[in-house]
């Protein structure tokens, strides 16, 4: 297993344009993650699945994004009609239950609206 | 408040001095505190965790916790200029009903020769 993959690396779009990012965890790890990171600051929780479900997500996600983890296998991360503010690092990291030993990122996806 | 704090920095150090980074945090009921660095343009990088009172080490990193201060703070010994990062700090905790790492905004550490 190689840890933590994400796809792709980088994206430029035209603003209003859909984009839509992919993430494949750790195999054993049935919790994922999708953080969301602007230059100078911490990474920031964008959602949590456990298995196929979406347990939560945050209120920094507007009706514009949406993420799924079908089979409770990969996940996607979709934004819908992009605008320049959606500029960011987002980042997919993966945990197992129980394991409170912090989570594994994945190499992140640079989004660029332009 | 934020839930987690950290200086921003840059904090400069010379070669083979001691790095200090400190992270305060607003939840008392946080069992699992990391730090983690984070190179320009890469993604975060587990170094330390730390779940008890007291000092922990690894090679050149000691973690410390103060539970009843709300404190932590990552010790790099001998620093050499390939530790020059930012170290963000992430503290498990419970806000908005799951559990889930919560980060601070990084401190940025020059290392310089």
């Amino acid at each position: 297993d190689t840890g933590v993959s994400q796809d792709p690396r980088h994206k430029i779009t035209k603003r209003g344009q859909n984009v839509t990012f992919r993430c494949d965890p750790i195999s054993e790890h049935n919790r994922l993650y999708w953080y969301r990171q602007t230059l100078g600051q911490g990474p920031e929780f964008l959602t949590y699945f456990q298995n196929e479900a979406q347990l939560e997500k945050s209120r920094l996600l507007s009706d514009r994004f949406s993420a799924e983890r079908p089979k409770g296998s990969f996940s996607t991360l979709e934004i819908q009609r992009t605008e320049q503010g959606d500029s960011a690092m987002y980042l997919c990291a993966s945990s197992s239950q129980g394991d409170s030993d912090g989570y594994t990122f994945g190499s992140g996806t640079r989004l660029t609206v332009v | 408040q934020k839930e987690v704090e950290q200086n921003s920095g840059p904090l400069s150090v010379p070669e083979g001095a001691i790095a200090s980074l400190n992270c305060t945090y607003s939840d008392r009921g946080s069992q699992s505190f990391f730090w983690y660095r984070q190179y320009s343009g890469k993604s975060p990088e587990l170094i330390m965790s730390i779940y008890s009172n007291g000092d922990k080490e690894d090679g050149r990193f000691t973690a410390q916790l103060n539970k009843a201060s709300q404190y932590v703070s990552l010790l790099i010994r001998d620093s050499q200029p390939s530790d020059s990062a930012t170290y963000l700090c992430a503290v498990w905790g419970f806000a908005g009903g799951y559990n889930k790492l919560i980060f601070g905004a990084g401190t940025r550490l020059a290392v310089h020769p």
